[in-house]
């Protein structure tokens, strides 16, 4: 069946550092990919999507590639702030069904 | 509405009790679903309505959990004879038309069972 796997938690990091979060998948035919993010407090938000092989999804100064070959969709930022942090979730939607498979979470601090 | 709302927002019960969870999607949504989000773990599909049809239940964990739609709009999560594995928070999301790839999630139902 369908898989996510992502790193685990918890990331620390300093402000204004670079932040990857690994995620690759196991997957029939060609899903579409996401990043959510989940504030401290907050319900679930569609960070950024990728929907085919190549495709760059981008928001908020997070990017991920969407690699078929690798089967990957790593997330990253070039400069983190406090507010980024929070829990990140990589999930797949297989392109016949709607509904998500979701990785496990990353959890991601950011210090000043 | 503005965006997807759950109620009640924390629900405690006593193993073996009946729970109810309620979700209203943004209106003029046509897909609804439900997830469980265990602590510390990733959110996992629990069932789908498309409008009033229920389109796939394959992740309901048991016969305790049903879930209605009636009238394409408000959804119902149903758990009965609740046990303490079933303390999660419960997810909803919607979907305004099937070919859109995003869902939104409302703030989920902390459900605590005794």
């Amino acid at each position: 069946g369908d898989s996510v796997t992502q790193m685990e938690g918890p990331v620390t990091l300093s402000e204004e550092a670079f932040l990857t979060i690994n995620c690759t998948y196991t997957a029939t035919g060609y899903p579409s990919l996401f990043w959510y993010v989940q504030y401290p407090g907050e319900g679930l938000q569609l960070l950024l999507k990728a929907t085919k092989a190549d495709d760059k999804g981008s928001n908020k100064g997070f990017e991920a590639t969407y690699r078929k070959e690798t089967t990957s969709f790593h997330l990253e930022k070039g400069s983190v702030q406090v507010s980024d942090s929070a829990v990140y979730f990589c999930a797949l939607r297989r392109a016949a069904g709607n509904k998500l498979t979701f990785g496990g979470g990353t959890r991601v601090l950011v210090k000043p | 509405g503005a965006g997807v709302s759950q109620s009640p927002r924390y629900k405690v019960a006593k193993r073996g009790q009946d729970v109810a969870l309620r979700c209203d999607p943004i209106s003029g949504h046509v897909s609804l679903f439900w997830y469980q989000q265990a602590l510390g773990q990733g959110p996992e599909f629990l069932t789908y309505f498309q409008n009033e049809a229920q389109l796939d239940k394959s992740g309901l964990p048991s016969d305790r959990f049903f879930a209605e739609r009636p009238e394409g709009s408000v959804s119902t999560l149903k758990i009965q004879r609740t046990q303490q594995e079933d303390s999660a928070v419960y997810l909803c999301a919607s979907i305004g038309t099937i070919s859109t790839d995003t869902q939104y999630f409302g703030p989920g139902t902390r459900l605590t069972v005794l």
